[in-house]
């Protein structure tokens, strides 16, 4: 099974920050890979698909990038709205796997 | 719009069964890609099971044997029947459309907001 990993599993950020979470794949993935906010108590929300595609609706702060192993989940400008729980998702395999989730937290 | 509407958990002695219904509304059941999610208390997600639109399914491999995934068309509702419930299955249960791109398999782009499963004896 394919392991995903997400770095930092805690980030402390103020408002207005430009904030970056990393997400590692154990091997090759292509572009198949979502990320996901979700809030306490509440069901996960679709941010980014296919690596980079913004969904619908989504503020356009969000962005992702990568291919293959390394992706990032950039926030261009932390709004409160932001402080959550991010998670990639990695839909290559059968096993579709997510990473252990990455806490966006006040400073 | 899309809601999906979780039902069908609580609190159940290891060994025992359950079954969880996800109502949809706003897209056809039938004509979708329709998955489970879990989340056991402050941990990450695991995917559960899919049901494709041709009827194909998949599971996970920790619930191979034990999940049956299902659908009724005529009342737009997925099912997931849970069978020799383990302490470690005790998780928020999530249905979540799925979206298939050629070449992989699904993301999930809309969820309903989760039915509890406590498994205790």
């Amino acid at each position: 099974d394919i392991q995903m990993t997400q770095s930092p599993s805690t980030l402390s950020a103020s408002i207005g920050d430009r904030v970056s979470i990393t997400c590692r794949a154990s091997q090759g993935i292509d572009t198949w890979l979502a990320w996901y906010q979700q809030k306490p108590g509440k069901a996960p929300k679709l941010l980014i698909y296919k690596a980079s595609n913004l969904q619908s609706g989504v503020p356009s702060r969000f962005s992702g990038r990568g291919s293959g192993t390394e992706f990032t989940l950039t926030i261009s400008s932390l709004q409160p709205d932001d402080y959550a729980i991010y998670y990639c998702h990695q839909y290559s395999t059968y096993s579709r796997t997510f990473g252990p989730g990455t806490k966006v937290e006040v400073k | 719009e899309v809601q999906l509407v979780e039902s069908g958990g609580g609190l159940i002695q290891p060994g025992g069964s359950l079954r969880l219904s996800c109502a949809a509304s706003g897209l056809a059941v039938s004509s979708n890609y329709m998955s489970w999610v879990r989340q056991a208390p402050g941990k990450a997600l695991e995917w559960v099971s899919v049901f494709y639109v041709g009827g194909d399914t998949y599971y996970a491999d920790s619930v191979k044997g034990r999940f049956t995934i299902s659908r009724d068309n005529a009342k737009n509702t997925l099912y997931l029947q849970i069978n020799r419930l383990r302490v470690e299955d005790t998780a928020v249960y999530y249905c979540a459309r799925s979206v298939v791109s050629y070449g992989s398999n699904e993301y999930f782009d809309y969820w309903g907001q989760g039915t509890l499963v406590t498994v205790s004896s």
